[in-house]
């Protein structure tokens, strides 16, 4: 069965640095997501992409934060410079197609720790 | 705009009692509502969906839940509890927008 992969599963860094946290989407899957977990909080959207360009993002995802489908597989997530408050669970996840029930799948996430 | 409550951070219920999971929501239109489970140190799976049409929907693993538009519920359910169903369970309503819009969650505790 077709799933999202997501590397790394743990990324550490030093606040300040620039981390970027990868995805590989389900292959026939048009829409792709950013969601974040803080430890112990709700699974929060950061952002939508669709067609080589964002469709939606919320008040998180300021401009420290940018997307990019480098090819036709990998999609990226980008924290400039990263604060103590970015660490988190980081989710990719991918949808056949955007503004529908199908639902989005997710993959295992990326734990983001910055010290 | 739309938003998820869920009743009860943790529920523990015995091997092969009823598991009940409550999720209300809020959506200015028609909602689509879903159904997540998180294990520990895994992704989110998709248990079960509500778009359109018949109201009771089954997932997977035995799990169903029923969309009731008068009460604004998705209440999740399944007849008899198993150890292997121990998990996170978050609620999730999208509501015109691309984005999902998720729950605080429910820990399930299965005891044995």
């Amino acid at each position: 069965e077709p799933e999202v992969t997501q590397t790394p599963s743990h990324q550490v860094t030093q606040m300040g640095q620039e981390v970027i946290l990868r995805c590989v989407p389900i292959s026939n899957h048009l829409y792709f997501y950013w969601y974040r977990q803080i430890l112990g909080q709700k699974v929060e959207f950061l952002v939508s992409f669709y067609n080589n360009e964002i469709s939606e993002k919320s008040e998180i995802f300021d401009d420290q934060f940018s997307v990019e489908r480098p090819d036709g597989s990998n999609f990226t997530l980008k924290i400039r410079s990263t604060k103590l408050e970015d660490s988190a669970m980081y989710f990719c996840a991918s949808s056949e197609k955007g503004d529908w029930g199908g639902g989005q799948f997710f993959g295992p996430g990326t734990r983001l720790t910055v010290l | 705009a739309q938003s998820v409550t869920q009743l009860g951070s943790h529920v523990s219920v015995s091997e092969g009692a009823l598991v009940l999971l409550r999720c209300n929501y809020s959506s200015s239109v028609p909602p689509y509502l879903f159904w997540y489970v998180q294990y520990p140190n895994q992704g989110l799976q998709l248990l079960l969906k509500y778009t359109t049409g018949a109201t009771l929907v089954k997932g997977i693993n035995g799990f169903e839940a029923e969309f009731k538009k008068s009460e604004t519920s998705f209440h999740l359910t399944k007849p008899s509890a198993h150890m292997s169903d121990a998990a996170e369970y978050f609620c999730a309503v999208k509501g015109g927008q691309e984005k999902l819009t998720f729950g605080t969650g429910t820990r399930l505790t299965i005891i044995p």
